[in-house]
C-alpha cells in the first residue's frame, strides 16, 4: 500500500523566519511528487519533482527531491503571514490515471 | 476559463438520504477524480475516471457511486447517506491547464464540497 507521511504535523512561527517542511514517501511504480498548498479551499499546485537533486524554486518558496532517502523537502523562506496554509506532498503512480496519494499536511501558522 | 467547478458548495443530509455532487471541468482534461478530506487524514481517493467512459474505484469507494457523464463532466453519488460521510468533497481534473505553465501530472481541484450528514 503507497503511504505518504509529513512532519510536522504543525508548526507555528514568526514573519521572518525560515521553515522547512518534509515528506517522505513508500510507493510502488514512483512517478513524482507534488507540493500543494491549501488555504480555505481546494489545494493549489506548487510544484512537481521528478528527478533527484534538482531544486525548483518560487520566489521565496523552494524543493527538493531525494529519491535514494525517498523523500523532499519545501523549504519557504522570509515567511509571511499569506503563507500560513495546510502544505499537502502526494506522490503520483505510474499508471493510466496517475492516481496520487496524498500526506495527512503540514499546518503553518505564521504569526506577525 | 472556469477550471473545474462542483455543485453544491454545502450540503445538509439527513441519514438515508440521497444526492449527487456534480463536477465538472472545462480545460479538456481526460481524467477526473473524486477526493475527501477528514481532518488529520489528507485527501483520499474515493474513485476516478482515467478518460471518458471509464471509471474505476479509489482507496474509499464503500456507499459511493460515480457517472462519466462526458469528457466534461463527473458526478458522484450517495445513494443512502451515513455520518460516516461527512467530509469535504474535491473533485480534481488532470492534464495541462489552458493556462501557462503546468504539466499533464498535474491535478487541479474545484472549490470543494462541505457535506454534513445527520
Amino acid at each position: 500500500e503507497d503511504k505518504v507521511v509529513q512532519s510536522p504535523l504543525s508548526l507555528v512561527v514568526h514573519e521572518g523566519d525560515t521553515v522547512t517542511l518534509n515528506c517522505s514517501y513508500e510507493v510502488t511504480n514512483f512517478r513524482s511528487l507534488l507540493w500543494y498548498k491549501q488555504e480555505k479551499k481546494a489545494p493549489t499546485f506548487l510544484f512537481m519533482l521528478t528527478s533527484s537533486g534538482i531544486e525548483k524554486k518560487s520566489g521565496r518558496l523552494s524543493s527538493i527531491l531525494d529519491k535514494k532517502e525517498l523523500s523532499s523537502i519545501l523549504n519557504i523562506t522570509a515567511t509571511q503571514t499569506g503563507d500560513s496554509a495546510i502544505y499537502l506532498c502526494a506522490v503520483l503512480s505510474s499508471g493510466s490515471a496517475r492516481q496520487l496519494t496524498f500526506g495527512s499536511g503540514t499546518q503553518l501558522t505564521v504569526l506577525p | 476559463n472556469a477550471g473545474v467547478t462542483q455543485t453544491p458548495k454545502f450540503q445538509v443530509l439527513k441519514t438515508g438520504q440521497s444526492m449527487t455532487l456534480q463536477c465538472a471541468q472545462d480545460m479538456n482534461h481526460n481524467s477526473m477524480y473524486w477526493y475527501r478530506q477528514d481532518p488529520g487524514m489528507g485527501l483520499r481517493l474515493i474513485y476516478y475516471s482515467a478518460s471518458e467512459g471509464t471509471t474505476d474505484k479509489g482507496e474509499v469507494p464503500n456507499g459511493y457511486n460515480v457517472s462519466r457523464l462526458n469528457k466534461r463532466e463527473f458526478s458522484l453519488r450517495l445513494e443512502s447517506a451515513a455520518p460516516s460521510q461527512t467530509s469535504v468533497y474535491f473533485c480534481a481534473s488532470r492534464g495541462l491547464p489552458g493556462l501557462a505553465g503546468g504539466h499533464t501530472d498535474t491535478q487541479y481541484f474545484g472549490p470543494g464540497t462541505r457535506l454534513t450528514v445527520l
